[in-house]
């Protein structure tokens, strides 16, 4: 079975310094990964995708994640970070049916001013 | 981009009464839908995974009889919460696979269940 662990569940930067959130997964086969950002009551936001193409991916708003199959990790990185970045994010992995998703726990980045 | 329009945001209903969801995807034909349930400060976790003309397919402790989806059309499902008790509060968020079986999903703004 597919499973991805977030390895902090919350992580704090100041506005304007660099972000990291960690993901760990953990498959058998040549996974699907993505990065989803949830900011509050609100449903989930697609911020990029890996799908065995470029292992260094660029999504949105800034946001990149690089894909190490030898670490088995897809962190997601951003050079600088914004008050708007202050959510919850969701590192993802697909199963070999296509169909399911596994989500991590979760990561609350708090950006401060 | 692909939309997946949720309603309603949130709902308020008391004990025993039943609540309806809708899911519809606004500019693409869903073949599939999925329904989620997230408590607080948690991760998501799928309930059950909706196709279109068929009976949907439930995750493991799920109740099928509580929580039930219809998927009529290729743009809209509907997840009924029947005979609602508190612990049926929660944030329901449903998703849909725009076009191939590898392609992302795309998720609705999600509906916060109240139940007094």
């Amino acid at each position: 079975a597919q499973s991805v662990t977030q390895l902090d569940s919350h992580v704090s930067v100041s506005e304007g310094t660099p972000v990291l959130l960690r993901c760990n997964y953990s498959s058998s086969y040549s996974p699907s990964l993505f990065w989803y950002v949830q900011h509050p009551n609100k449903g989930l936001q697609l911020l990029l995708k890996y799908t065995s193409a470029a292992t260094l991916v660029k999504g949105i708003n800034g946001f990149e994640a690089e894909f190490k199959k030898s670490e088995t990790s897809f962190h997601l990185t951003k050079p600088s970070a914004h008050m708007s970045d202050a959510a919850e994010y969701f590192c993802v992995v697909r199963d070999t049916g296509f169909q399911k998703l596994v989500f991590g726990t979760g990561t609350r980045l708090l950006v401060s001013p | 981009g692909a939309v997946v329009s949720q309603h309603p945001s949130w709902v308020i209903c008391k004990s025993g009464t039943s609540v309806k969801i809708e899911c519809r995807s606004l500019d693409f034909q869903a073949t599939t839908m999925f329904w989620y349930r997230q408590f607080p400060k948690q991760s998501l976790m799928l309930m059950a995974t909706s196709n279109e003309g068929s009976k949907a397919t439930y995750e493991q402790g799920v109740e099928k009889d509580k929580f039930l989806i219809n998927h009529a059309s290729l743009t809209l499902s509907t997840l009924t919460v029947t005979s609602a008790h508190p612990e049926d509060s929660s944030f329901y968020i449903c998703s849909a696979r725009v076009g191939a079986l590898n392609s992302p999903l795309h998720f609705g703004n999600g509906t916060r269940l109240t139940v007094t």
